[in-house]
């Protein structure tokens, strides 16, 4: 079965550079998220999509900005990245009224 | 938002029952319950949910109170691969589960030969 397909899997960045992540949701999904996991930390759940509209917000710094296009792939964009920005960072995408939530393997951001 | 506690750490052995407790004293009406298992740099995966009673399906079952002011996920037979990270989130289903009931701290589950 199809799951949730992120890239890339691994990014290294400088500080202050930018980076975009890019997520591709299981066909037929209407909801995406997005979660940041630190070394070590809970997932932090940053934004949520429903139908191509921002659906929630979480702890997204406002240095990170995020949207859904019409064929329902999302893209984390990031600028002026810090060192703490350095993390797994987790896309997930659902059925709205289910509440079961399917992640992807994850893309590994390392900032420098 | 409906603030959960678990315990932060259990140790098993092989091939027994493990239970690992949530509490979520302000629980809402429309909230269900639902238990994720994270892995190691894996996302987290979906065990179980339930509304009240008991849910059981092929990995899990879980046993929600009358009250449902606290939630109890059963793994039985556990192995070692079952050693990982146990998240119990309490969201409304119908808007975004997870989208307004962050994980939380999870609980470490250490299964030992």
């Amino acid at each position: 079965a199809a799951g949730v397909i992120q890239s890339p899997r691994h990014l290294i960045k400088e500080k202050r550079e930018t980076a975009t992540l890019k997520c591709y949701p299981i066909p037929r999904h209407d909801t995406v998220y997005w979660y940041q996991q630190g070394p070590g930390q809970d997932p932090q759940f940053l934004i949520s999509f429903y139908e191509k509209m921002q659906s929630d917000k979480g702890s997204i710094p406002d240095r990170f900005s995020a949207q859904q296009f019409s064929d329902y792939h999302s893209e984390l964009n990031m600028s002026s990245l810090e060192l703490g920005d350095s993390a797994l960072y987790f896309c997930a995408s659902s059925l709205q009224n289910t509440g079961e939530l399917f992640f992807g393997e994850g893309s590994r951001l390392t900032v420098l | 938002l409906a603030k959960t506690t678990q315990p932060i750490s259990m140790d098993s052995y092989e091939g027994q029952e493990v239970n690992i407790t949530c509490s979520h004293n302000n629980i809402a009406t429309n909230d269900y319950i639902t238990w994720y298992q994270q892995f190691p740099s894996q996302g987290p995966r979906f065990i179980i949910q339930g509304y009240k009673t008991k849910v059981t399906n092929e990995v899990a079952s879980l046993f929600i109170p009358a009250d449902r002011k606290s939630s109890t996920l059963s793994l039985p037979r556990v192995s070692l691969s079952d050693t990982a990270v146990y998240y119990c989130l309490v969201g409304d289903r119908v808007r975004t589960n997870a989208g307004k009931s962050t994980f939380g701290d999870g609980t470490t589950l250490t299964v030992k030969p």
